[in-house]
């Protein structure tokens, strides 16, 4: 089972910053926090990840809370092209944890 | 530089039959993980190759479900004695190490009829 919840779906406004939230609260302190997309018909596409500190590159902000129990992505402007499905993984380091877990996923629909 | 690949890109066969699936990985990645994904739902493990062993397979639904990676580069899905419940789209991903994020190819859709 997967080990985290994500909201089904949200809207967004085109050039509003989206905030994707995810709950992880059984996260060991050795696994990472990992968010893909997953765009209609094609295969999942690495956006960011993170252990305990904020990340941010170019597609994207990764905050995760003091205690790891929870994360938001944040896509700062989104355009009608981040329309996707977005997934939050945790992954570990040890064998036995490389693979992913997906869950279901938040389906993102940015609005014009 | 190239993607990870997978072919076919579609594949429609009879339940009974045989299928193989390929994966060509990013050049110089040493592990690789299959996937499938059912419609509406997030992609499932099925296994994961580092070199040319199958360091875990627990995804493998039933003993049908067998995959090779003779080389460390190339790897093959193979299912036998294809079940209308097999249809999915099964997706590869590899990685430069166990330790780093996966890169996903588009995927076989596999039909069985």
């Amino acid at each position: 089972d997967a080990k985290t919840t994500q909201p089904p779906s949200m809207d967004c406004a085109e050039g509003r910053a989206a905030n994707l939230p995810c709950n992880h609260s059984t996260i060991s302190g050795n696994e990472y926090v990992y968010w893909y997309r997953q765009i209609h018909s094609q295969g999942p596409q690495y956006i960011i990840h993170g252990l305990k500190n904020n990340e941010t590159n170019e597609m994207a902000s990764l905050i995760i809370t003091e205690d790891r129990k929870s994360s938001t992505l944040i896509l700062p402007h989104a355009t009608l092209r981040d329309t996707a499905v977005y997934y939050c993984i945790v992954r570990g380091l040890i064998p036995g944890t490389y693979k992913y877990i997906f869950g279901t996923g938040t389906r993102l629909k940015v609005l014009a | 530089g190239a993607g990870v690949s997978q072919t076919p890109s579609n594949k429609v066969t009879e339940k009974g039959k045989y299928v193989e699936l390929r994966c060509d990985p990013i050049s110089g990645h040493t592990a690789l993980y299959w996937y499938r994904q059912s419609l509406g739902q997030g992609p499932e493990f099925l296994i994961y190759f580092q070199g040319t062993g199958a360091a875990d397979d627990s995804g493998l639904p039933n003993d049908r479900f067998f995959a090779v990676r003779p080389e460390g580069s190339v790897s093959t899905l193979k299912i036998q004695r294809t079940e209308r419940g097999d249809s999915a789209v099964y997706l590869c991903a590899s990685s430069p190490g166990r330790h780093n994020e996966q890169f996903f190819g588009p995927g076989t859709r596999l039909t069985v009829l």
